[in-house]
């Protein structure tokens, strides 16, 4: 198995600009996630999907942010425009069982000038 | 809510030192309970876990954490660390009363010196 597929690995931007990050969860695996990780605020979830369905998005930052997951094997992450804020590395994680163990991706590391 | 609390921030140690890493939850029901380890520059990988039976769970590289119910607590132990184990560690709880997403902890980074 592959596990789970991040892309891009890198992408640097300039403020304002739409930013589009990809996902391809472990074959399987009903439930997929979303982080972003940063030195000042550590690992926080973003938003976690359940069988395609987002189940809690509390933790997006802002309307900004949008996440969809239109098919088991696919999920995007948007941010629209985005802020130097937003410099983060992005992690992506499924999970075949509620509650189980999590499979992360390399991540994407972003960088928004 | 539920919440995880990791008492060290950064703890540096001397190559074969021994190493014990703190974590407590704050959830009163049944738990599953992770460690994950992220080398630097890389993504968050298993360590061990924790679901049910033997409350000693050994995982890969030598780890090792025990469950104590009545202390909420989950601490990560290695009896001899190596230069490679400079990494960052997090501690991870779910219930099973939850949806399915894990609670981390803020992290415990770790320097071994050579």
């Amino acid at each position: 198995d592959a596990g789970v597929i991040q892309s891009p690995r890198h992408e640097v931007t300039e403020m304002g600009q739409e930013v589009t990050l990809r996902c391809k969860p472990i074959s399987g695996h009903d439930y997929l996630f979303w982080y972003r990780q940063t030195m000042m605020r550590g690992l926080e979830l973003l938003i976690y999907f359940n069988n395609n369905v987002p189940i809690d998005d509390s933790g997006m930052p802002e309307d900004r942010f949008s996440a969809k997951m239109p098919n088991a094997s696919f999920s995007t992450l948007k941010i629209q425009p985005s802020e130097p804020r937003d410099s983060a590395v992005y992690f992506c994680a499924s999970s075949p069982l509620q509650g189980g163990e999590q499979f992360f991706g390399p991540g994407t590391r972003l960088t928004v000038l | 809510a539920q919440s995880v609390s990791q008492h060290n921030h950064h703890v540096i140690l001397s190559e074969a030192a021994s190493l014990e890493l703190g974590c407590n939850y704050s959830y009163g029901g049944t738990v599953n309970l992770f460690w994950y380890v992220q080398y630097p520059g890389q993504h968050l990988q298993l360590l061990l876990k924790y679901f049910s039976g033997d409350p000693l769970v050994k995982g890969i590289k030598g780890f090792e954490a025990e469950f104590i119910k009545s202390k909420f607590s989950f601490n990560l132990r290695k009896p001899s660390v190596q230069w490679s184990d400079t990494a960052e560690y997090f501690c991870a709880v779910t219930s099973l009363g939850s949806q399915g997403n894990l609670i981390f902890g803020k992290g415990t980074k770790l320097s071994v010196k050579p």
